[in-house]
């Protein structure tokens, strides 16, 4: 099972500023099936990016994804106030079972 | 509209049992790989288990394994989750999880629930 640390824990920015997020997988991700989710407080995860870098529907242009085989990163290129929440990354693929990392909670400095 | 609404969240004892279900709608059930994704209060995500589109393949975490099976009903749209010998470690929001692409499953979650919150403890 591939586990997969994220860091920071937390990130305490300003609104415009760039946020960048950190996440480093325990062996090698194949395909580049490492995918990025955005939750709320009391809301439902949502799917931001996934094939590493491909945006999904509805996702704005300043999130975006990079990285491949253990180190992935995903940018928020100028931090809106909708933006501050946590992101989890995961890792997926034809083989279950599917791991999530711990988080990263973004927060108004 | 994509809708998943989760129901048959309870308070239960240590080894109970609860069915949980989801009630999908706005898209064609059938054709989708659906999941069970957990939360325990204020942790991360886990993913709890999948079943095929039409009901050939199911996993497991391992956590889970032997305890929770998962079905589904096609004609209903409907999922569901038996969990059995209920444990503390348990306790959680368990989201009802849409597959992002047909025919397939590869864990890739594009749609949500609102999840139900399911409470083990004597």
């Amino acid at each position: 099972e591939i586990v997969l640390t994220q860091s920071p824990g937390t990130l305490s920015l300003s609104p415009g500023e760039r946020a960048t997020l950190s996440c480093r997988a325990s062996q090698s991700v194949s395909s580049s099936y490492l995918a990025w989710y955005q939750q709320k407080p009391g809301q439902a995860p949502r799917l931001l990016i996934y094939g590493a870098s491909s945006r999904a529907t509805g996702i704005p242009d300043r999130f975006s994804g990079s990285g491949s085989g253990t180190d992935f990163t995903l940018t928020i290129s100028r931090l809106e106030p909708e933006d501050f929440a946590v992101y989890y990354c995961q890792q997926y693929g034809s083989s279950p079972p599917h791991t999530f990392g711990g988080g990263t909670k973004v927060e108004i400095k | 509209e994509v809708q998943l609404v989760e129901s048959g969240g309870v308070v239960v004892q240590p080894g109970g049992s609860l069915r949980l279900s989801c009630a999908a709608s706005g898209f064609t059930f059938d054709d989708y790989t659906m999941h069970w994704v957990r939360q325990a209060p204020g942790k991360g995500l886990e993913w709890v288990s999948l079943i095929s589109w039409d009901g050939g393949s199911t996993y497991y975490a391992d956590s889970v394994k032997g305890r929770f099976t998962i079905s589904r009903d096609n004609s209903k749209n409907s999922l569901y989750l038996q969990m059995n010998s209920l444990r503390t470690e348990d306790t959680a929001l368990y989201y009802c999880a849409k597959e992002l692409r047909y025919f397939d499953w590869l864990s890739l979650f594009d749609y949500w629930g609102q999840g139900t919150l399911v409470t083990v403890s004597s």
